[in-house]
Order: C-alpha cells, then sequence, then structure tokens
C-alpha cells in the first residue's frame, strides 16, 4: 500500500522569504509524484510532477529516494502563492493509475 | 475546451435521500476517479474507472455506486444519504499516469 505525509497542517511565511512545503512517501515500488495547487475557490490543478523535472510558477520539487520525500520548495514566496497545497503519488506500473493524496498544506504567505 | 463538468455544484439532502453526481469530460481520456475531500484529511479515492466499461472500488467505497456510462461520462450516485457523506466531491480524468489529473469544480454536498 502506499501512502502520503504532509506533517505540516499550515504554513505560514512571509512574502519574499524561502518555502518549503514538506512530503513525504512510503511505497515499495517505484513512484510517480506529484504536487497539486488549490487556490481559493478554484478547482484542484496540476503544479508539478517529478517525471517533467519543471519549474512552475518559480516552484521544484526534488525526488530523495533514499528520504523518500518529494518537497516543493520555492526561493521567494508572493502573496498569489497562499493556496493548499496537496502531495500525491502514483505507481508507475499497475495500480491503475490511481493517486493517492496527503492530507495537504495551506500555504499563508503574509506581507 | 471544458475539460471536467461536474454536476451539481451544490446540493443539501435529507437523511435516506438518493441523488446521483454527474461528471463528464472532454478530453478523450481513458481513466476517471470520483473522490470526496474532507478537512484534515486531504482527498480520498471513492471509485474509479481504469477504462471504459471497468470501475473498481477505491479507498472509501461504502454507501456509493457508480456508472461509467461512455468513455465521457462518469456518475456517482448516493442510494441512501447519510450526514458522514457530508464532503466535497471532486472528479477527475487522467490520459495516462505520467500526465496526472484534471479535476472538476467540485460539488459540495450536505446531508442533514
Amino acid at each position: 500500500a502506499q501512502r502520503v505525509t504532509q506533517p505540516e497542517k499550515l504554513l505560514s511565511v512571509f512574502k519574499g522569504a524561502p518555502v518549503e512545503l514538506k512530503c513525504n512517501y512510503s511505497y515499495s515500488g517505484s513512484p510517480e509524484l506529484f504536487w497539486y495547487v488549490q487556490y481559493s475557490r478554484q478547482r484542484l490543478q496540476l503544479l508539478l510532477r517529478h517525471i517533467s523535472r519543471e519549474s512552475i510558477k518559480g516552484f521544484t520539487a526534488d525526488l530523495n529516494k533514499g528520504e523518500t520525500s518529494f518537497h516543493l520548495k520555492k526561493p521567494f514566496a508572493q502573496e498569489e502563492d497562499s493556496a493548499m497545497y496537496y502531495c500525491a503519488l502514483s505507481p508507475l506500473t499497475g495500480g491503475g493509475n490511481k493517486l493517492t493524496f496527503g492530507t495537504g498544506t495551506q500555504l499563508k504567505v503574509e506581507l | 475546451n471544458a475539460g471536467v463538468t461536474q454536476t451539481p455544484k451544490f446540493q443539501v439532502l435529507k437523511t435516506g435521500q438518493s441523488m446521483t453526481l454527474q461528471c463528464a469530460q472532454d478530453m478523450n481520456h481513458n481513466s476517471m476517479y470520483w473522490y470526496r475531500q474532507d478537512p484534515g484529511m486531504g482527498l480520498r479515492l471513492i471509485y474509479y474507472s481504469a477504462s471504459e466499461g471497468t470501475t473498481d472500488k477505491g479507498e472509501v467505497p461504502n454507501g456509493y455506486n457508480v456508472s461509467r456510462l461512455n468513455k465521457r461520462e462518469f456518475s456517482l450516485r448516493l442510494e441512501s444519504a447519510a450526514p458522514s457523506q457530508t464532503s466535497v466531491y471532486f472528479c477527475a480524468s487522467s490520459l495516462d499516469r505520467v500526465f496526472g489529473y484534471t479535476f472538476g469544480s467540485g460539488t459540495r454536498l450536505t446531508v442533514v
């Protein structure tokens, strides 16, 4: 079974400060990992995925297989980054492409 | 391009009533999913359909049924609503596992 843990329910940072949203996972096979974001009153949307090694809106995430982590980082927080962030895992093979989500971290960027 | 469309957006039910949540996607995706979102619990998978004609249980299927009507549509039915089913329900679809999901805007359901 797979599990995704986001230890912080709420993370509050000042504008311009660095941001790190933590995500740890447990899965015996090879996972594909994602970050999703939900802005206020909007639908969940894909922020980035590990396989594409991309940087979206200044956010990056590195997969650390030794620590089984996929933390989301941004060097300088912006007010528009305030949102709920979910880390999610999908098996690379089998499993019917089911995503397992963490419980989410609410990011609040203060002025 | 509408993406994933869910109806209704809001619904209030009395305990014991039934209803069907509708979901349709226009992206020719193979897989579709129903999740519920509850405070402090994230998103939990109710049912999914890996392809047209197939459905499987997720993490929290009790009290729900689904129908994959065709490739576009995937409905979720509550036969006898209970207060514990008060939640926000999201439908999603995906082309394959590496592209991630596209979500609908959600249905906020309250059971009184």
